[in-house]
């Protein structure tokens, strides 16, 4: 059965580093999000992108995040100057164009500002 | 903006009995959708069961059935003969309609409940 990959699984940085979180998505599904679980509370929907454009983005992302499709397959989230605040889980998810209204998640990437 | 409440931080139910999970969600809108999605310790984020709000039937995935009660804007997960592999954390979701013009879908959580199954 077709799934969302994300990698690296874990990632450690220092403050004020740069770090980029990569995710393949399902072949056939053309939107993509992007969401964010700090420990212990609830999913936030950070971005979501379609036809190599931001579609829609919430309060939380700001500047210092962008996001890009740099090839057929790959669907990135670039933190820049990463802050302990950042320190959260991300999850990579996709959807089919046409009505289908199920998100299918990746198995997300625990991000670490220290 | 829509809004999703989950009253029962934590639940905790027999192996083999049956359990259900509440939330509640705000919304003035008349089409949209619903799910329930499942968080095990791994983290990843399973879907587990969504509804219609134009459908009048309640959605039935195995184990897995769902209350909809759109006048009340209520949306229980039932999950019956218990198994051990059922702890988690339950997230109930919310998205708006595809003509919603958004353009987006997000899904707005609520924020979970921890559910431990009893041996």
């Amino acid at each position: 059965e077709p799934e969302v990959t994300q990698t690296p699984s874990h990632q450690v940085t220092q403050m004020g580093q740069e770090v980029i979180l990569r995710c393949v998505p399902i072949s056939n599904h053309l939107y993509f999000y992007w969401y964010r679980q700090i420990l212990g509370q609830k999913v936030e929907f950070l971005v979501s992108f379609y036809n190599n454009e931001i579609s829609e983005k919430s309060e939380i992302f700001d500047d210092q995040f962008s996001v890009e499709r740099p090839d057929g397959s790959n669907f990135t989230l670039k933190i820049r100057s990463t802050k302990l605040e950042d320190s959260a889980m991300y999850f990579c998810a996709s959807s089919e164009l046409g009505g289908a209204a199920e998100q299918y998640f990746g198995p997300g990437t625990r991000l670490t500002v220290t | 903006a829509q809004t999703v409440t989950q009253s029962q931080p934590e639940m905790s139910v027999q192996e083999a009995e049956t359990v259900t999970l509440s939330c509640t969600y705000d919304t003035s809108e008349s089409d949209y959708y619903l799910f329930w999605y499942k968080q095990p310790p791994s983290r990843q984020m399973i879907l587990v069961i969504r509804q219609e709000a134009y459908k009048q039937q309640n959605a039935t995935e195995n184990r897995f059935s769902v209350n909809f009660q759109k006048a009340a804007k209520s949306f229980s997960l039932k999950i019956s003969d218990s198994q051990l592999g059922d702890a988690a954390m339950y997230f109930c979701a919310y998205r708006s309609p595809a003509y919603s013009g958004a353009g987006s879908y997000q899904l707005t959580f609520g924020k979970g409940t921890k559910l431990s199954v009893i041996p």
